[in-house]
């Protein structure tokens, strides 16, 4: 069974540049996360959806963060204009949703912005 | 609000010790318990979950008990294995949508 996709694996940018991160959650997932890692901060949960739809993007850092959800089978995280401070792995992950049901994690990008 | 402390590491380990990683959690409601292991260059992986209190769960060896009482869910195993070697987290599940709360993650070396 293929799990969840995310796509770039890695992406190196200059300051100033538009960074879009997609994600392909597993099928039938009615849930979809976006997590960043960090050595600082660890993981912290950016925005999550359910059916598609925004639930809680209070972990977005600052306008310049962007997140959709246009079908059940895709979603991308956009930083625009991106800064040296967003390097970190991004992580997009899905479950069924509700407590308990486990959150099964893509591979990550990796971006550096320099 | 919801959250959980795991205690910090690295933790370096002979092969075939016993290991311990504590972790405790603040959380209203009764909250689901996890722990996630990463490996180096990957995603997390789901290790092991419980879902209610008393609840153990358990897998490759790995083993974690629910305890209310103590607010705790401490990952263990008795013998590791090099292959053992990654990171840690514990996380609660706090959300009507299942939204994972992370501890900082404990880092394990296993030497030969």
């Amino acid at each position: 069974d293929a799990g969840v996709i995310q796509s770039p694996r890695h992406e190196v940018t200059e300051m100033g540049q538009e960074v879009t991160l997609r994600c392909k959650p597993i099928s039938g997932h009615n849930s979809l996360f976006w997590y960043r890692q960090t050595m600082m901060r660890g993981l912290e949960l950016l925005i999550y959806f359910n059916n598609n739809v925004p639930i809680d993007d209070s972990g977005m850092p600052e306008d310049r963060f962007s997140a959709k959800m246009p079908n059940a089978s895709f979603s991308t995280l956009k930083i625009q204009p991106s800064e040296p401070r967003d390097s970190a792995v991004y992580f997009c992950a899905s479950s069924l949703g509700g407590s308990g049901n486990t959150i099964y994690f893509g591979e990550g990008s990796w971006l550096t912005v320099v | 609000g919801n959250s959980v402390t795991q205690m910090e590491g690295p933790v370096t380990l002979s092969e075939e010790a016993f290991l311990t990683i504590n972790c405790t959690y603040t959380a209203t409601g009764y909250p689901s318990l996890f722990w996630y292991v990463q490996y180096p260059g990957e995603g997390l992986q789901l290790l092991l979950k419980a879902t209610k209190a008393d609840d153990k769960g358990s897998n490759k060896g790995f083993e974690a008990t629910y305890r209310k009482e103590t607010t705790s869910f401490h990952l263990e195993k008795g013998s590791v294995q090099v292959s053992d070697s990654a990171v840690y987290f514990c996380a609660l599940s706090g959300g009507s949508q299942g939204n994972l709360i992370f501890g900082k993650g404990t880092k394990l070396s296993v030497k030969p």
